[in-house]
């Protein structure tokens, strides 16, 4: 089946420094879900994309659909506490019923 | 208030129990759902539904059931045949024009 390779598995940064995680496919996807989840809640969607080439941003955040459509990056400018969380990745095939999950990325942020 | 609601937070299980975890929207949805997150894990698809009084087996569905018996509610019961129920369990949905999935803010259940 179709599988999503998400990286980093996890990070530890400084307060401050710039982040950027991937993921990536055999498949050829059309959408990019970029999601943020806290601990103990639901994923919340951070950026959706739907055209290969994309370049997508909100607030700090910035993705990009690959020009492959077989990845997806998302990068985060200057990383304040509040960003620590797991942020996952998701693709979805055209007319596919199901979307497909990264196994995500653990950003810590260091005092 | 709209969205996504899932009941209860916290649920607990006694061996050999049938346990039901509530889904409801009210964002006029077409599909929803039901995944299962384990400790470090991503999400596994267990049941999906696109319609009313339809649903498909999503990659873990032995020891799960559900039932879509209204557009706005997709309950799951997870059965006495699942033997390692602990796990966070989360329900999303899609409308019919959106590629996007929405999440509830999941259950969580613990076996005692």
């Amino acid at each position: 089946g179709q599988q999503l390779n998400q990286s980093p598995q996890s990070m530890f940064i400084q307060e401050g420094e710039d982040v950027s995680m991937n993921c990536t496919s055999s498949s050829i996807f059309n959408t990019w879900l970029w999601y943020k989840q806290d601990p103990g809640e639901g994923p919340v969607l951070l950026i959706a994309l739907y055209k290969a080439g994309e370049l997508t941003s909100n607030g700090r955040l910035t993705a990009q659909f690959g020009i492959t459509r077989k990845d997806s990056f998302l990068n985060i400018s200057a990383s304040i506490p509040s960003d620590v969380g797991i942020y996952f990745c998701a693709g979805r095939i055209y007319r596919d019923d199901k979307i497909i999950f990264g196994k995500g990325t653990r950003l810590h942020i260091l005092p | 208030d709209g969205g996504i609601t899932q009941s209860p937070k916290y649920l607990f299980r006694k061996e050999g129990q049938n346990v039901t975890l509530s889904c409801e929207q009210n964002l006029n949805h077409d599909a929803m759902y039901w995944y299962r997150q384990d400790p470090g894990q991503g999400l596994r698809l267990i049941y999906y539904s696109q319609i009313v009084n339809d649903f498909q087996k999503g990659d873990i569905a032995e020891g799960y059931s559900v039932s879509r018996e209204k557009k706005e509610s997709f309950p799951l019961t997870v059965t006495s045949a699942q033997k390692n129920p602990t796990a966070f369990y989360l329900c999303a949905t899609t409308g019919s024009s959106s590629q996007t999935q929405y999440f509830g803010p999941g259950t969580r259940l613990l076996v005692l």
